[in-house]
């Protein structure tokens, strides 16, 4: 089992270029999600989906866009990237259509850098 | 506002030793609470989830208690050995919240001397 793959590893943005994160998970899970981690802030939410057609925001959603066309894949996309972009993110899904009393399973990043 | 605290960015402690991690609470009134190990590079892997009426949790070398009163969890490992040098994530999730309400402390990073 892959479990959740995100693609790409790294990448280097001007301000103001846009460009979509990939999360693809093969565990059947409901909920998958977006946290940017940013050092000594923890990890925040961005979006999540519990399901495919269904999607809600997080803690920080402004400067993001999502969808969930299928169960499988859920991609986030930055319209126009800005300097406070600058972060790690994670793609997470979970069993449980509402997260609850359910742990999440992570991909292992993209570190995002704009310029 | 809700806030969780885990008690210093960085611990250090000699191999075979117990490390004791904490996470503090306030204005929270949590179901239940989940710790993750975090790799550099790697996103967190999950470790324990103890519930609100779960005094203690175990796996293997791992323990976990959740103190409601004095709004608190400790994460212990004992017989520590230098693979377990991780930073370590607590999360909180309140009663009758929703996946967004999934709280992440900033972790603490162990380091496990041999």
């Amino acid at each position: 089992n892959a479990g959740v793959t995100q693609t790409p590893k790294f990448q280097v943005l001007k301000t103001g270029q846009s460009m979509t994160l990939q999360c693809a998970q093969d565990m059947n899970h409901e909920y998958m999600s977006w946290y940017r981690q940013d050092p000594g802030m923890g990890l925040r939410l961005i979006h999540y989906s519990v399901g495919a057609g269904i999607t809600d925001q997080g803690e920080v959603p402004n400067g993001y866009n999502v969808s969930r066309s299928t169960t499988e894949d859920f991609p986030l996309r930055l319209l126009s990237a800005a300097p406070s972009q600058t972060s790690v993110y994670f793609c997470a899904s979970s069993y449980s259509p509402t997260g609850n009393n359910s742990p999440l399973h992570f991909g292992n990043g993209t570190r995002l850098t704009v310029t | 506002s809700q806030k969780i605290e885990q008690n210093s960015e960085a611990l250090n402690i000699q191999e075979g030793k117990t490390a004791t991690l904490t996470c503090n609470y306030t204005n929270y009134s949590p179901a239940y609470l989940q710790w993750y190990r975090q790799d550099p590079g790697r996103g967190p892997v999950f470790l324990l989830l103890i519930r609100e009426n779960e005094k203690e949790k175990r796996k293997e070398r791992l323990k976990v208690t959740f103190d409601t009163t004095l709004k608190q969890s400790l994460f212990h490992i004992t017989a520590s050995q230098p693979a377990d040098s991780a930073t370590y994530l607590c999360a909180l999730h309140p009663y009758s919240g929703s996946a967004r309400q999934l709280t992440f402390g900033s972790g603490t990073q162990l380091t496990v001397l041999p």
